[in-house]
């Protein structure tokens, strides 16, 4: 099946810093939404981007759909301690059709040491 | 703001019973979906669900699963004979016509 291979895997970085992590396809994508997950929650939309290209912000977040539709990046600027979480990237690939199941990276654990 | 919610939030069960989980998509949503996570893992695909029928389905949803939208607010998730392996943090997610998914907080099912 489909997969999206998210790097890096994990991530220790100091308050402050800026974060980059990215997911590669080997198939071509309609739809990146990236999500960010907190122990014991469910993930939570972060940012959503539907055309290549497109370079979206929220806030200090910052996510840019590839030219080729196989890649998508986040970064994170300045990171703060709430930053900490598990950031995942999910795709609709161009045949999930009306359904639009979403197709999920393994996730990047970020820790922000204060 | 509204969100999805599902409960119980923590279902402890015997292998071979029957589970329910259910959930309260977003009211102006029309399409519903359950995923899980097995600890440590990506979130899976499931089932996906749209005027009153699955429209797709993963192999994890065998014929030990099925989904049902009783009434105009619930969406409910049943697995008939649960396995040790079942158990994994189940997610429910809804969407209006976009793409954007929105995900509830998670029953995490444990099967001993």
């Amino acid at each position: 099946g489909q997969q999206l291979n998210q790097s890096p895997q994990s991530m220790f970085i100091q308050e402050g810093e800026d974060v980059s992590m990215n997911c590669t396809s080997s198939s071509i994508f309609n739809t990146w939404l990236w999500y960010k997950q907190e122990p014991g929650e469910g993930p939570v939309l972060l940012i959503a981007l539907y055309k290549a290209g497109e370079l979206t912000s929220n806030g200090r977040l910052t996510a840019q759909f590839g030219i080729t539709r196989k890649d998508s990046f986040l970064n994170i600027s300045a990171s703060i301690p709430s930053d900490v979480g598990i950031y995942f990237c999910a795709g609709q690939s161009v045949n999930a059709g009306n359904n639009r199941k979403l197709i999920w990276g393994l996730g990047t654990s970020l820790a922000v040491n204060p | 703001e509204p969100e999805v919610t599902q409960t119980p939030s923590h279902q402890v069960t015997q292998m071979g019973q029957e589970v329910i989980l259910r959930c309260v998509p977003i009211s102006n949503h029309l399409y519903f979906y359950w995923y899980r996570q097995i600890l440590g893992q990506k979130v899976e695909f499931l089932v996906s669900f749209y005027n009153n029928e699955i429209s797709e389905k993963s192999e994890i949803f065998d014929d030990q699963f099925s989904v049902e939208r009783p009434d105009g607010s619930n969406f409910t998730l049943k697995i008939r004979s649960t396995k040790l392996e079942d158990s994994a943090m189940y997610f429910c997610a809804s969407r209006a016509t976009g793409s954007e998914q929105y995900f509830g907080p998670g029953t995490r099912l444990t099967v001993t």
